[in-house]
């Protein structure tokens, strides 16, 4: 069955770095995009960004350029987001998320915590 | 961006109750719309795509409706597992926009 497995949960301090994985099974890795969203405690949902798994190349939504890369480890099926220069606002849950059309098939979320 | 405005923010009923949740988009998205179901402490699980398909595997009690602007999830029959927050999404354009969610409670 198709799963997309993320890794734990992080506690963080404001500067410090986070990378985030999310292995991808039950299908062909690179015929899906891999999109990535953030809800912060008690919100929406917001999106980040995507990357073309056949290709690497990532786009960015506008309010997530500059700290945050998406990259592939494709031989493991693993997609990753990297948080530079934490700040106290980063502190959500994170998914990655399969999308054909729609977000059909999501992670289970890493709860990102920053704190000094 | 396109804004998608959801209403009610949150809903109480009962059991075997029908309810509906409604989302309006800030233009016209031509039926490109989903529906989220997301249990506490959980990730999000598509319901409904392109407004009126039911994904595979959610129960036939739930269904979806709308075009142009305005769009609604229908619960019928309400059952105690359907406790959650629902979210509309977009893909008519890019970015892909969310609704601010409606938290369903029961009575």
């Amino acid at each position: 069955q198709i799963q997309l497995v993320q890794s734990g949960p992080e506690l963080k301090k404001p500067g410090e770095s986070v990378k985030i994985s999310c292995k991808a099974s039950g299908y062909t890795f690179t015929d899906y995009a891999m999109h990535w969203v953030k809800q912060a405690p008690g919100k929406g949902l917001k999106w980040m960004g995507w990357i073309n798994t056949y290709t690497g190349k990532p786009t960015y939504a506008d309010d997530f350029k500059g700290r945050f890369v998406f990259s592939l480890e494709a031989s493991a099926s693993t997609a990753n987001l990297q948080i530079s220069n934490l700040k106290n606002e980063d502190t959500a849950t994170y998914f990655c998320a399969r999308v054909a059309d729609y977000f059909d098939y999501w992670g289970q979320g890493v709860m990102v915590t920053v704190s000094s | 961006d396109i804004q998608m405005t959801q209403s009610p923010a949150s809903l109480s009923a009962s059991l075997g109750e029908t309810v509906t949740i409604e989302c309006l988009a800030s233009e016209d998205i031509y039926s490109n719309l989903a529906w989220y179901q997301q249990k506490p402490g959980k990730s999000p699980q598509l319901l409904i795509y392109y407004a009126n398909s039911l994904n595979d595997g959610v129960p036939s009690r739930f269904s979806g409706s709308g075009s142009g602007t305005q769009y609604s999830l229908k619960i019928n029959s309400l059952q105690s597992e359907d406790v959650s927050i629902y979210f509309c999404q977009q893909n008519y354009d890019s970015p892909p926009t969310f609704g601010g969610g409606t938290k369903l409670e029961l009575k």
